[in-house]
This record gives C-alpha cells, sequence and structure tokens, in this order.
C-alpha cells in the first residue's frame, strides 16, 4: 500500500508564472478530489474526477485552474498566471466506490512571490 | 449545502486529562461524519468516520465520537491525552451525493497537550 503521493511538495514561483502539480491516487480508487487548504482553515474542495471524467469544480476553481486525469490513473492540476493569493497547500485525495472514505496524500504547498 | 463548525480554534489540555474537541455541523441529508488530524506540514489521516449504524464510533489512537442527531454534534473525545496528540483537527461532513461525496471541512481545532 504505497498510499496517495503528490509532487513536488514544494514549489516556489513568482507571480505571473504557471505551475502544474501532479497526483499519484491508490491504484484501485476511482475517485480523486483536490482540495485547496489556506493557512489556519480547513481544506477546500476543488474538483473531483470519477475515473477520466471531472465531474464537480467548485467556484473557487477560476478558469486560470485546470486539472485532468487521463486514462483514470494520475491527476494534475495546473494554475496559470500564479497570482499571490494561489498560496496554499493543494491536498490531493482518493477513494473506492465502496467505502466514503478519502485517502489524503502529503500535499503540493505553493509559494508565489 | 452543508457546513461544520469547530467551536475553538485552540484548545489546551494538561497529559493524561480529557480532550473534547467540538463539531456542529449542518446538513439537508443524512450525514456522514469524519474527523480528520494534520500534523504539521503533512496531509490529513482518517481517525474515525460515522456513516450508519451505531452512533458511538471509535477511531484510532484511542479517539471516540458520539453522533448525536438531535444537537447536530459530533464531539471527539479521548479519555487521556498524551503528548503526541498534539495536532490540528478537522471535522468533516459528506453525504449529500453531489461531487462523489466531496468534504466540507471545519476551520479546525489545535489541541495543544501540556506536560
Amino acid at each position: 500500500d504505497t498510499g496517495v503521493s503528490q509532487n513536488p511538495r514544494h514549489k516556489i514561483t513568482k507571480r505571473g508564472q504557471n505551475v502544474t502539480f501532479r497526483c499519484d491516487p491508490i491504484s484501485e480508487h476511482n475517485r480523486l478530489y483536490w482540495y485547496r487548504q489556506t493557512l489556519g482553515q480547513g481544506p477546500e474542495f476543488l474538483t473531483y474526477f470519477q475515473n477520466e471524467a471531472q465531474l464537480e469544480k467548485s467556484r473557487l476553481l477560476s478558469d486560470r485552474f485546470s486539472a485532468e486525469r487521463p486514462k483514470g490513473s494520475f491527476s494534475t492540476l495546473e494554475i496559470q498566471r500564479t497570482e499571490q493569493g494561489d498560496s496554499a497547500m493543494y491536498l490531493c485525495a482518493s477513494s473506492s466506490d465502496l467505502y466514503n472514505e478519502q485517502f489524503f496524500g502529503p500535499g503540493t504547498r505553493l509559494t508565489v512571490l | 449545502a452543508q457546513s461544520v463548525t469547530q467551536l475553538g480554534s485552540h484548545v489546551s489540555v494538561s497529559e493524561g486529562a480529557l480532550v473534547l474537541l467540538r463539531c456542529n455541523y449542518s446538513s439537508s441529508v443524512p450525514p456522514y461524519l469524519f474527523w480528520y488530524v494534520q500534523y504539521p506540514n503533512q496531509g490529513l489521516q482518517l481517525l474515525l468516520k460515522y456513516t450508519t449504524g451505531a452512533t458511538l464510533v471509535k477511531g484510532i489512537n484511542g479517539f471516540e465520537a458520539e453522533f448525536k442527531k438531535s444537537e447536530t454534534s459530533f464531539h471527539l473525545t479521548k479519555p487521556s491525552a498524551h503528548m503526541s496528540d498534539a495536532a490540528e483537527y478537522f471535522c468533516a461532513v459528506s453525504g449529500d451525493n453531489n461531487a462523489g461525496n466531496m468534504l466540507t471541512f471545519g476551520g479546525g481545532t489545535r489541541l495543544m497537550v501540556k506536560p
């Protein structure tokens, strides 16, 4: 059981640059979620995939954000033209259809200078 | 829509004392309720969950929580705090069948344990 992995763990970028994060879910899990957590707050839902289909997106996910899950395996979250307000921890989670339990990865901490 | 309120952003207890972290939720459908723990610079680890059945649920590390529908609460307790329990705790709700049971989290409670 390798768990959910996320890369990179930390990313520092300058305002206006594009960044991409990767999430590898637990292999048998067909559901994948992205959340964002700012300092001192609880995680907030961003988007959800069932296999390769993106079925739900939060209003928090502006048009600068895009997520993909090709072939229903790993997922990427891209932020274009980053802003300082994008600085946060980006968490990925996965679950199966059978059990209503999400397993979280260690997160990617983004700092936008 | 669902929401979670965690009363007390910081809770401090002495080692060996009772831990009580409060969580109240609102949900228009029968909720699934969760408690997660987060250590610094790490992801979230599930402590326990309530879906259906017995309202008192036991989790890892000696924690337990009781679902009280009449009070819309799901408070987390542990009889005796240990130094290693110091962390951030999040209560979460799901179950509206939208977004594949996405989680709605409370703001978190930071537990500090004094020696």
